[in-house]
Order: C-alpha cells, then structure tokens, then sequence
C-alpha cells in the first residue's frame, strides 16, 4: 500500500462545476496537509496548507482534513478554465520530511 | 517573490554522461531539496540540505550526488547518467523553521532525457 494515494484522472467538469479532489493515506502520524497546484510545464506551488484536522477556506478553495478517516479533500467551487492543472496532496509530521500524492489531472472545459 | 531558478529546463544526454542540474534561490532560504517526478509516481526526494555543506539521503539518494557550496545553490549530480534516470528534476527551497511543515518553493523544473 502506497503512503498517499491519490485517483490521477483525469477528471473532466463544465466550467462552474464545483470539483472534489481527494487523498488517503496510512500514516496516522501525518499533522500538516497540503495541497499543491501545478500548470504544465511549471513548477508546483502552494495553494493550501492545513494543520491537523477541520477545514478552510481561501476564495473558490476549501480544503478538508478528516485524521480519523485518513482523508483529505480539495473542493473548487465554480471552477474556470484556469484552474486546469495537476493537483498534488502532500503530508508531513515534524521531522519527517513531504510525502507527495500523485497527482490529480484536472481539466475544466469552457 | 521568492524565485527559484533552475538552469536547464530541457537536457538530452547519453548513457554515462556526467549531468549537473543547477538549482538557484533568491530568498536566503536555508533548506534546499532535490525532487524527481514520473507519472503515476508523484515527486520523490533524492536528497536535501539544510544547510551549506550540508547534506541529507532522501529517499532515492542511489545514483545521485550533490553539492552546496553556496547557501544559495544546490546542486545535482548525476555521474553516469542512466536511462532509468530520465525524469522531470525539481529544485525546492524553504524556510529553515518549515523544513518538515511549511511551504516548499518550487523552480519549473529540468526535463531530462537519457537516451
């Protein structure tokens, strides 16, 4: 069983959709959550960050975390176009360096 | 903006050749690390460094080497570059507080091919 598991898509809404993206790992230890956001042929860069267990919220973005089940989600209300990209959950607890899922394709057709 | 700058983006080399993949931060970060990523795989890290001088295994370290000379260059190193080693190379930087919990800073990344 793989640390973090993630469905790569890859996943195809209507523009305006709200979209769900999720993770599940096996280390009851992992306390930060991430979620990373990257554009073909660039870098990943931080789009979410969340400690421990609950949820929040950043504009279109909200990020949960639920520990007792193992399980983190991403949801993108009325998603554009422009949120078309790789999405990356990654974990860690301190001293213990990321652990990366492996990506959710997301395409959002106009 | 903190700007992380890897100097090749696109390498096409041959089984054996010696590869150097800079990586450049402009933020005075103290932590730097060296990614691989392949589909299906996700980004695993072959070694990082907290410090100059300094360097750590991640957790494919074989057939990689590194180099920090500089607190804001990291370099990679591939000494006989194999075809098992084509992959996208990501540099990150971060905070030394945030090393295991804060935000990693991302270049665009070194496509490298091995034929």
């Amino acid at each position: 069983q793989k640390e973090v598991e993630q469905d790569p898509g890859p996943l195809s809404v209507p523009e305006g959709a709200i979209v769900s993206l999720n993770c599940t790992y096996s280390n009851s230890a992992f306390q930060y959550f991430m979620w990373y956001r990257q554009y073909s042929r660039k870098g990943p860069e931080l789009l979410m960050y969340t400690y421990s267990s609950g949820n929040k919220e950043d504009g279109r973005f909200t990020a949960q975390v639920d520990k007792s089940s193992k399980y983190i989600s991403l949801f993108i209300r009325d998603s554009q176009p422009s949120d078309s990209a790789t999405y990356l959950c990654a974990m860690s607890f301190y001293g213990q360096n990321f652990v990366f899922g492996p990506g959710t394709r997301l395409s959002v057709l106009p | 903006d903190v700007k992380v700058t890897q100097s090749s983006r696109y390498l096409v080399k041959r089984t054996g050749e010696k590869v150097f993949l800079e990586c450049v931060q402009d933020m005075d970060h103290e932590n730097m690390f060296w990614y691989r990523q392949d589909p299906g795989l996700g980004l695993r890290l072959i070694y990082f460094s907290y410090d100059v001088k300094m360097k750590e295994k991640g957790d494919i370290p074989e057939g990689y080497s590194v180099s920090r000379e500089k607190k804001e260059r990291f370099s990679l190193i591939l000494e006989s570059a194999s075809t098992n080693q084509t992959s996208m190379y990501l540099c990150a930087s971060s905070l030394r507080t945030n090393a295991n919990t804060g935000e990693l800073f991302f270049g665009e990344g070194s496509r490298l091919t091995v034929l």
